[in-house]
């Protein structure tokens, strides 16, 4: 599996973009990268995905570098309901048996 | 409404005394699985099921049971609970499809048991 590399905190002013990022240099060519944030203790929530290009949708942008080894999540307009844990994963492929959340980052939107 | 809910949410209890935490799911989803969340270690796999009765150990089986009897359920047992499993606990489910083209874009989690063992 791919191991990935977010900073542990991540602090982001009311209404600017939010730019989380993600180092994933083991990657293989057929894993996605996902991300998914958990609000408080509650069940985490998917975001987006992506494999090559940049995706994007009605929460968040995700632009993967060329190289895949690493990539960023955009909240174009942070709010302070954003504030969350934010985990990049990359997907196991053919088993699809495990599905490893690292620490991720802590987004702290203040006014 | 897509659900997927556990109970308990909260529960305290004493070393050794046996425990389920249910887990059921509205969605026909074949692949369920258990996590639980400690601070500083993330969200690691405890247990999985491709199927009703396929269950496969995730990253921290020990100390834990599952069954699959049926195709919405998925408990978590803990035979003889101890302090060191003390957590926040999460059920998962996906359709088998996505689960094994690694596509984990369409897993739903459950709201979370807190677990507290004396």
């Amino acid at each position: 599996d791919a191991k990935t590399t977010q900073p542990p905190s991540m602090d982001c002013a009311e209404g600017r973009a939010a730019n989380l990022p993600c180092n994933h240099s083991t990657i293989s060519g057929n894993e996605y990268v996902y991300w998914y944030r958990q609000i408080h203790s509650q069940g985490p929530q998917y975001i987006i995905h992506g494999l090559k290009n940049n995706e994007t949708n009605e929460m968040a942008s995700l632009i993967i570098t060329e190289d895949r080894k690493s990539s960023t999540l955009i909240l174009p307009h942070a709010t302070l309901r954003d504030t969350a844990v934010y985990y990049c994963i990359v997907g196991v492929t053919g088993g699809g048996n495990k599905l490893t959340f690292g620490t991720g980052t802590q987004l702290k939107v203040e006014l | 409404e897509a659900q997927v809910t556990q109970n308990p949410r909260y529960l305290i209890t004493v070393t050794g005394k046996k425990l389920t935490v249910t887990c059921s799911q509205n969605m026909n989803h074949e692949y369920m699985s258990w996590y639980r969340q400690d601070p500083g270690l993330g969200l690691r796999q405890i247990y999985y099921s491709m199927n009703v009765e396929v269950t496969d150990k995730g990253d921290v089986p020990e100390g834990y049971k599952v069954s699959r009897k049926e195709k919405r359920n998925f408990p978590l047992i803990l035979e003889s609970p101890s302090p060191n499993q003390t957590s926040l606990y999460f059920c998962a489910t996906m359709p088998l499809i996505l689960a094994l083209q690694g596509s984990y874009n369409e897993q739903f989690f459950g709201p979370g048991t807190r677990l507290t063992v004396l």
